[in-house]
């Protein structure tokens, strides 16, 4: 069972565009949830995290929307540069610290 | 601060031999670890979490005879893929909860080719 969803599978943006990543979970007592990305045979690296008291969390051109209602989250990537073509994985967990449930990813390419 | 490593990068072993990968938090101790396996264009798959001075946790599914995790200290936990066989060719990453911050922090993934 894929707790959770992530869309969509792939993204092309213009450099200087704005790309949104959208993810859904099923599971109430996640807690934490995190947004990582990952560069082709690397290992993925912590972006940003929210916690469910939190609407939204910005991090320099990384923001992060949190409705706990409608159990979605997205991460937003403003002003995108080639240099952001990764693939983008959310992850949530009942408590930060503890096994992770990642989405499928999202591969995102910046054209120039 | 909180960087993980592993060793070695990348694997290549004949069938039927065991390999082992080692997965170290350099600046940070780590009471637990976790083992993931990649495939390519996939997500990660978590296959066990390992506690210090415990066995292991394996998710469902997952061989426990056959991937052999041991968490020796609060900085090194080890993965040994035993007789191993094309199909357990694969990148393998380990992470670790910061114990103070919470997060995880991944290495960076060791690509292991069974011929």
């Amino acid at each position: 069972q894929q707790q959770v969803k992530q869309s969509p599978q792939s993204l092309i943006v213009q450099k200087g565009g704005i790309s949104i990543i959208n993810c859904a979970y099923e599971n109430t007592a996640f807690d934490y949830f995190p947004w990582y990305q990952q560069f082709p045979g690397k290992g993925p690296a912590l972006l940003i995290a929210i916690r469910p008291d939190v609407s939204e969390k910005k991090e320099g051109r990384f923001t992060i929307s949190f409705n706990k209602s409608a159990k979605q989250f997205s991460l937003h990537i403003m002003d995108s540069q080639p240099g952001d073509s990764a693939t983008y994985f959310c992850a949530a967990t009942v408590a930060a610290g503890n096994k992770l449930t990642f989405g499928g990813g999202t591969r995102v390419l910046v054209k120039p | 601060g909180a960087v993980v490593s592993q060793h070695p990068s990348w694997v290549i072993c004949k069938s039927g031999t065991s390999v082992k990968i080692e997965c170290r938090s350099l600046d940070f101790q780590a009471t637990t670890m976790f083992w993931y396996r990649q495939f390519p264009k996939q997500s990660l798959m978590l296959m066990a979490t390992s506690n210090e001075g415990s066995k292991a946790t394996y998710e469902q599914g997952v061989e426990k005879d056959k991937f052999l995790i041991n968490h020796a200290s609060l900085t090194l936990s080890t993965l040994t893929v035993t007789s191993a066989h094309p199909e357990d060719s694969s990148f393998y990453i380990c992470s670790a909860s910061h114990p103070t911050r919470g997060e995880q922090y991944f290495g960076p993934g060791t690509r292991l080719t069974v011929t």
